[in-house]
């Protein structure tokens, strides 16, 4: 069974620009997840979809952006790039979501974006 | 208030020996679940282990076990004989039920194993 795939695994950009990054989930499962980790701030939850809608959102500004597909694969965008938007940016995905899930998340390797 | 709490920042463990790493959570939901992961410098999120809120026995999985101690609000990781490939990093996480996916992690702990 595949894991979580997450694409690309690094990218550098400067700042201004914008990138899109994608995540397939484990077949079957229709929660994604979005988190960013940074040495200062540690593991932050962007947000997350279910069966193509945000479920809930985290504290980070309106640059970061996201969508899932029909097919449970997601991309988030991160517009207008700063420098501390360098960062691991994790996917996770699960089955479910809420109260009908009580299992863990499956992370990928993570897309490492640096902005200079 | 932190939702997760992990007061060390760095570990040492002698290979073969056991080593608790501490974890307290602050939540008032009464259904919630508590995780652990290890991160490798690859950087991929390993789960392993689970414990949730109104579970009884403490969990395990094979070298790891779940210290709960829920009126302390504690969750803390034991691995018992520690293996060189246990050097990583380790989170604490809880997922609270009403806020669906969303992990609250801790700052995690560095572990390393000397031979």
């Amino acid at each position: 069974k595949a894991g979580v795939t997450q694409t690309p695994r690094y990218l550098i950009k400067t700042r201004g620009q914008q990138v899109t990054l994608s995540c397939s989930p484990i077949s079957g499962h229709r929660s994604v997840s979005w988190y960013q980790q940074t040495p200062g701030q540690g593991l932050q939850f962007l947000f997350e979809y279910f069966s193509e809608t945000q479920r809930n959102k985290g504290n980070f500004p309106g640059r970061f952006s996201g969508r899932q597909f029909s097919n449970s694969r997601s991309e988030m965008n991160v517009s207008t790039l700063e420098l501390g938007d360098s960062a691991l940016y994790l996917c996770a995905s699960s089955w479910g979501t809420g109260e009908y899930n009580t299992g863990e998340l499956f992370f990928g390797e993570g897309s490492r974006l640096t902005v200079l | 208030a932190q939702k997760i709490t992990q007061t060390q920042p760095g570990m040492f463990v002698q290979e073969k020996e056991a080593v608790t790493l501490d974890c307290t959570y602050d939540t008032s939901d009464p259904s919630y679940g508590l995780f652990w992961y290890k991160q490798p410098s690859s950087g991929e999120m390993i789960f392993l282990i689970y414990q949730g809120s109104y579970d009884q026995q403490n969990a395990t999985e094979g070298r790891y076990s779940l210290n709960f101690q829920k009126a302390r609000k504690s969750a803390n990781l034991v691995i018992s004989a520690s293996q060189l490939g246990d050097s990583a990093m380790y989170f604490c996480a809880m997922r609270e039920t009403n806020t669906g996916n969303q992990f609250y992690f801790g700052t995690g702990t560095s572990l390393t194993v000397i031979p």
